[in-house]
């Protein structure tokens, strides 16, 4: 069974306080690990795909990293309006190109000004 | 363009009633979801259709839960006889094979379901 833990579960940064938030996951065969964030009341917004060991990928003050048993995303100076859900999910291969996403719990990040 | 959408947007229902809620996918995604996320869970997958394949129900909870696709275009997820364990947002997804080979899901902003 494909699973995913996420931590911390909560984070509390002061601004410009850079940190990392972990996903460890076991999967047979990954197809893709994802990265989504949500804010409260909404739905979760696509952030990064990953597909292989040692691939990054960057988006404003975010950089996704993956090995074969976990991933990284790193927040570089997080802004207040950088506070959210992060949601970490992988897919397995062998299910079809469009398979079902296996999700963490979540890390609640909060960043004060 | 126009992202997932889903109605209702809050549905409050009596223990024992039967619910339906809508999603419209991304025009031109094959594939659609429905996941549950319950306070403090993590999401939770129910069913996916693809094309004219048959739909994976693998993760439906129990035979009151039942979804329809028409086409490649609105789905409703239907809840029979609610209990209170069905209180939770239902998030509906659509995706579709890209020339870089990602299969992203994309998320509509979810139905909270509370039954009293």
């Amino acid at each position: 069974e494909d699973q995913v833990t996420q931590s911390p579960e909560a984070l509390r940064l002061q601004e410009g306080e850079s940190s990392s938030l972990n996903c460890s996951y076991t999967v047979s065969g990954l197809r893709g690990l994802f990265w989504y964030r949500q804010d409260p009341g909404k739905g979760p917004e696509f952030l990064f795909t990953l597909y292989s060991a040692g691939e990054e990928k960057e988006k404003e003050r975010l950089k996704a990293t993956l090995t074969k048993k976990e991933s990284f995303l790193h927040i570089t100076a997080p802004k207040p309006e950088d506070s959210a859900t992060y949601l970490c999910a992988v897919q397995a291969k062998g299910a079809g190109a469009n398979s079902k996403l296996t999700f963490g719990k979540g890390i609640t990040l909060s960043v004060r000004p | 363009g126009a992202g997932v959408s889903q109605s209702p947007s809050n549905k409050v229902t009596e223990k024992g009633k039967d619910v339906e809620l809508r999603c419209d996918p991304i025009s031109g995604h094959t594939a659609l979801y429905w996941y549950r996320q319950r306070l403090g869970q993590g999401l939770e997958f129910l069913i996916y259709f693809q094309g004219n394949s048959a739909p994976d129900k693998s993760g439906l909870p129990s035979d009151r839960f039942s979804a329809e696709r028409t086409g490649e275009s609105v789905s409703t997820l239907t809840i029979q006889r609610t209990q209170q364990e069905d209180s939770a947002v239902y998030l509906c997804a659509s995706s579709s094979v890209t020339t870089d080979y990602s299969y992203e899901q994309y998320f509509g902003p979810g139905t909270r379901l509370t039954v009293t």
